[in-house]
């Protein structure tokens, strides 16, 4: 079946350092691709997503390219900030219209000052 | 607009007694999900609502997991018997049909003891 495998955390880094949070999965057909992020006391808020091979999704500084020729999608930001510590999650769905997401464990990232 | 809302927060009880979880999911959207992380793994899909219809339920666990969405609006999970393996945080999500972003409660983190 269908699966996410993202990093292991948690992941520790001093304000501004460069994030990068691997993300791949297994599917057949074309899923679209997102990564969520949970805040502290929050639900999960959707940060960016792609739907079709060679897509970029951006949001706040983030940003994740869709790479079906290494089945990707990682997560990267070239400037962290300490409100950037929450934990992502990588997932996918089977069609645009959005059936059941799969989710990858989820990687705790806390950034310091 | 308000979001994806969830009740209780917390709940903490103990093994065999009976839980009801709650989701107000955002007006309108007629799809509705539920989701479960076990501490430290993947949040996993349980089930999915069209309106008052159940779509999917392959992620249900076993029978002692009951949801229901009289009217097509709220949703409510039973767990009863509660075990110790029931622990976790449920999620519930919602969107519009044909919409594949996914948007989250904050969860309702339960504890069986």
């Amino acid at each position: 079946g269908d699966s996410v495998t993202q990093m292991e955390g948690p992941v520790t880094l001093s304000e501004e350092a460069f994030l990068t949070i691997n993300c791949t999965y297994t599917a057949t057909g074309y899923p679209s691709l997102f990564w969520y992020v949970q805040y502290p006391g929050e639900g999960l808020q959707l940060l960016l997503k792609a739907t079709k091979a060679d897509d970029k999704g951006s949001n706040k500084g983030f940003e994740a390219t869709y790479r079906k020729e290494t089945t990707s999608f990682h997560l990267e930001k070239g400037s962290v900030q300490v409100s950037d510590s929450a934990v992502y999650f990588c997932a996918l769905s089977d069609d645009q219209a959005g059936t059941a997401l799969i989710f990858g464990k989820g990687t705790t990232l806390s950034v310091s000052s | 607009e308000a979001g994806v809302t969830q009740f209780p927060s917390h709940s903490v009880i103990e093994k065999g007694q009976t839980v009801t979880l709650r989701c107000d999911p955002i007006s309108g959207h007629d799809n509705l999900y539920w989701y479960r992380r076990v501490m430290g793994k993947e949040i996993k899909f349980l089930l999915h609502f069209v309106k008052e219809s159940k779509q999917d339920e392959s992620g249900m666990p076993n029978n002692r997991f009951l949801a229901e969405r009289t009217g097509g609006t709220y949703s409510t999970l039973k767990v009863q018997p509660a075990e110790l393996e029931d622990s976790g945080v449920y999620f519930c999500a919602s969107n519009p049909v044909g919409i594949g972003e996914q948007f989250f409660g904050p969860g309702t983190r339960l504890t069986v003891l």
